[in-house]
């Protein structure tokens, strides 16, 4: 299957900070990527969804200039805080979706954000 | 509006049988998704299903009915190592899929 990968997999960063995180689809290329979020014993929370070239669609609900996204690549998208705040801590996890297959998201391994 | 519900929480014996059950309501219908998440992890694929009836893959299976909204995943000779969540996912008419909170499974020797 398709592989996806996340950078960092766990970040500890200073309140105030702003921290990036990075998707890449490693053997395929992703017209579309989600970012998720989610608390311990809950499930996945879509923040937004981005298209290679085009500005991100957000949920309802979440900020777009705290949490900003680009995805400048058919490979690579990318999740930055900013200024983050103890309440941002979570799990963050990113999928991918290909041109030619809609039916299918492959998942990132997640990166663990704990902010002091 | 959109929704998945599934149980909070299961508890099955080692080698025994668990099905976990999944009902639907979403804007169109482009599968039913089950996936497995172990804690501090990301969900790992396990079953589609678009059709209705029963796909069979190993010691899972997953089952769909469309007109009735509904699905569960059967976890036949239960190991250890099936103690995780399990995450059913509705794909809307947009491709989106709407997540259900995950049902944990407990397994006791």
């Amino acid at each position: 299957g398709a592989v996806v990968s996340q950078h960092p997999s766990r970040v500890i960063c200073k309140s105030g900070t702003s921290v990036k995180i990075e998707c890449r689809s490693l053997d395929f290329q992703a017209t579309t990527m989600f970012w998720y979020r989610q608390f311990p014993k809950k499930s996945l929370m879509l923040m937004a969804t981005s298209n290679e070239g085009s500005k991100a669609t957000y949920e309802q609900g979440v900020e777009k200039d705290k949490f900003l996204i680009n995805h400048a690549s058919l490979t690579l998208s990318t999740l930055t805080v900013t200024s983050a705040h103890p309440e941002d801590s979570s799990f963050y996890i990113c999928s991918a979706r290909g041109r030619l297959d809609y039916n299918e998201q492959f998942f990132g391994p997640g990166t663990r954000l704990t902010v002091l | 509006g959109q929704n998945i519900d599934q149980p909070t929480e299961m508890t099955a014996t080692e080698g025994a049988i668990v099905q976990i059950n999944c009902t639907y309501q979403t804007s169109g219908f482009n599968g039913l998704f089950w996936y497995q998440q172990h804690a501090g992890e990301a969900p790992t694929f396990l079953s589609y299903n678009v059709l209705d009836g029963l796909e069979e893959k190993g010691r899972f299976s997953s089952f769909l009915s469309r007109s009735k909204g509904y699905s569960y995943l059967l976890l036949k000779e239960l190991q250890m190592k099936d103690s995780a969540s399990y995450l059913c996912a509705a794909m809307d008419s947009n491709y989106q899929l709407i997540w259900g909170a995950g049902t944990k499974l407990i397994i006791k020797p």
